[in-house]
C-alpha cells in the first residue's frame, strides 16, 4: 500500500507562472514532510521541508503547504523558471521511525 | 567535499551473479539508506541504517543484504541477481534521525541480463 502518493505523473507550466505540485499521504504517524528535486543522471537534492506543527513553510520561490486534516501537502513554485524543470519527489517520515518514504514523483516541465 | 560516493556507477550482471554496491559518506552522518528508482515507481527504500551497527528493512528488502561496515560505509549486496533488480540504486545519508533531509549519491545503474 502506497503511503505517499503523487497522483500527477507530469505537469507543464508556462515560465513565470505558478507551479503547484500535490502530494497525499495515508499514514497519520507521519510528522515531517519534504520535497526533493531530481535532474536526470543525478541524485535527488533536498528542496524544502515542513513539520506537522506548521501549515506553511516558505523559502524564496518555494512554499510548502500542509493540510493535516486532509493528509495533503503541496509545493508552490512562483515564479517558475526553466531550471525548475525536473522530477519532484514528496517524502515523509515519522519521528519514531527512521524510514523515509517517497512518492512516485511528478515531472515538471517549464514551457518557454 | 565529496559528500556521498557510490561505486560502481554502472554494472551489467548476468542472472545469478552476485555483486556489492559500495557507498561511503564523509559528512559524519549517523543514518544511511539504500533506495532503488524504477520508471513509474519513484524511490523505494530497500534498507536503512539508523546508526553504526544497526540495519533495518525498508519497503523492498527481498533479494538484498546490507552491511554497515562503520559510520562512513554502507554496502548493498545482491547474492543472486535477477532481472527484476535492474534499476538505478541510490545511497543516501542523513545527519539527524528521521528529519528526512537526505544527501544522495549520484546513483549506480545496474542491469541484470
Amino acid at each position: 500500500d502506497q503511503q505517499v502518493k503523487q497522483n500527477s505523473p507530469s505537469l507543464s507550466v508556462q515560465e513565470g507562472r505558478i507551479s503547484i505540485l500535490n502530494c497525499d499521504y495515508t499514514n497519520s504517524m507521519f510528522d515531517y514532510f519534504l520535497w526533493y528535486k531530481k535532474y536526470p543522471a543525478e541524485g535527488p537534492t533536498f528542496l524544502i521541508s515542513i513539520s506537522s506543527i506548521k501549515d506553511k513553510n516558505e523559502d524564496g520561490r518555494f512554499t510548502v503547504f500542509l493540510n493535516k486534516s486532509a493528509k495533503h501537502l503541496s509545493l508552490h513554485i512562483v515564479p517558475s523558471q526553466p531550471g525548475d524543470s525536473a522530477v519532484y519527489f514528496c517524502a515523509a517520515s515519522a519521528n519514531r521511525d527512521d524510514k523515509i518514504i517517497f512518492g512516485k514523483g511528478t515531472r515538471l516541465h517549464i514551457l518557454p | 567535499n565529496a559528500g556521498v560516493t557510490q561505486t560502481p556507477k554502472f554494472q551489467v550482471l548476468k542472472t545469478g551473479q552476485s555483486m556489492t554496491l559500495q557507498c561511503a559518506q564523509d559528512m559524519n552522518h549517523n543514518s544511511m539508506y539504500w533506495y532503488r528508482q524504477d520508471p513509474g515507481m519513484g524511490l523505494r527504500l530497500i534498507y536503512y541504517s539508523a546508526s553504526e551497527g544497526t540495519t533495518d528493512k525498508g519497503e523492498v528488502p527481498n533479494g538484498y543484504n546490507v552491511s554497515r561496515l562503520n559510520k562512513r560505509e554502507f554496502s548493498l549486496r545482491l547474492e543472486s541477481a535477477a532481472p527484476s533488480q535492474t534499476s538505478v540504486y541510490f545511497c543516501a545519508s542523513s545527519p539527524t534521525r528521521a528529519t528526512g533531509e537526505l544527501f544522495f549519491g549520484e546513483g549506480s545503474r545496474l542491469t541484470v541480463l
